[in-house]
């Protein structure tokens, strides 16, 4: 069962950030978010992860609580090709090569 | 560099006909994963792969699904009888070993009529 929970959709602008919430109060030391995207009829795409320090790439940021029971994908300026079901991964990389337990994720729509 | 290549990217058949997806992973990644994603949920795991040996495949449906990963590379999917429920897109994934970072192909979308 996925350890997350996210909002089944939400809006943005474009040019607006978008700021997509996950809780995973239920972490634990030791697990890292993981943050995926899938376009309509592609497959998922790999955005970013993090353990407890924000991290920044060129798709977007990641913001971690400090009780890490939460965090935040910010996409800085969103646009039309962002639109996209958002999934928020918790995963242990201590366990083996545990697979990726995905959710229901959030839809994005970025509107014009 | 090649991403994870599948095939046929949609396929059509009628209940009861055998079928089978084929899956090319990113070269140098031994783990392979095959997802089922109905319409509306996110991918849920059938089986993975380290290198030919299948790993986990305790969601894999073994009445009528099957697969093999022959040398530790390609991956072939079949379902032998299709069933009207089978009608889902099937994705494959790789990754290095250990990595939470993972590759998925764009899926075959699979219609049973």
């Amino acid at each position: 069962d996925a350890k997350t929970t996210q909002p089944p959709s939400m809006d943005c602008a474009e040019g607006r950030a978008a700021n997509l919430p996950c809780n995973h109060s239920t972490i634990s030391g030791n697990e890292y978010v993981y943050w995926y995207r899938q376009i309509h009829s592609q497959g998922p795409q790999y955005i970013i992860h993090g353990l407890k320090n924000n991290e920044t790439n060129e798709m977007a940021s990641l913001i971690i609580t400090e009780d890490r029971k939460s965090s935040t994908l910010i996409l800085p300026h969103a646009t039309l090709r962002d639109t996209a079901v958002y999934y928020c991964i918790v995963r242990s990389p201590n366990s083996g090569n545990t697979p990726l337990v995905f959710g229901k994720g959030t839809r994005l729509s970025v509107i014009a | 560099e090649a991403g994870v290549v599948q095939s046929p990217r949609y396929k059509i058949i009628e209940k009861k006909q055998p079928v089978a997806f084929w899956c090319n992973p990113i070269s140098g990644h031994n783990t392979l994963y095959w997802y089922l994603q109905n319409l509306g949920q996110g991918p849920e795991l059938l089986i993975r792969y380290e290198n030919e040996e299948a790993v986990d495949d305790s969601q894999l449906p073994k009445d009528r699904f099957s697969a093999e990963r022959l040398k530790g590379v390609d991956s072939t999917l079949k379902i032998q009888p299709a069933e009207l429920g089978d009608s889902a897109v099937y994705l494959c994934a790789s990754s290095q070993t250990g990595a939470g970072k993972a590759f998925f192909g764009q899926g075959t979308r699979l219609t049973v009529v």
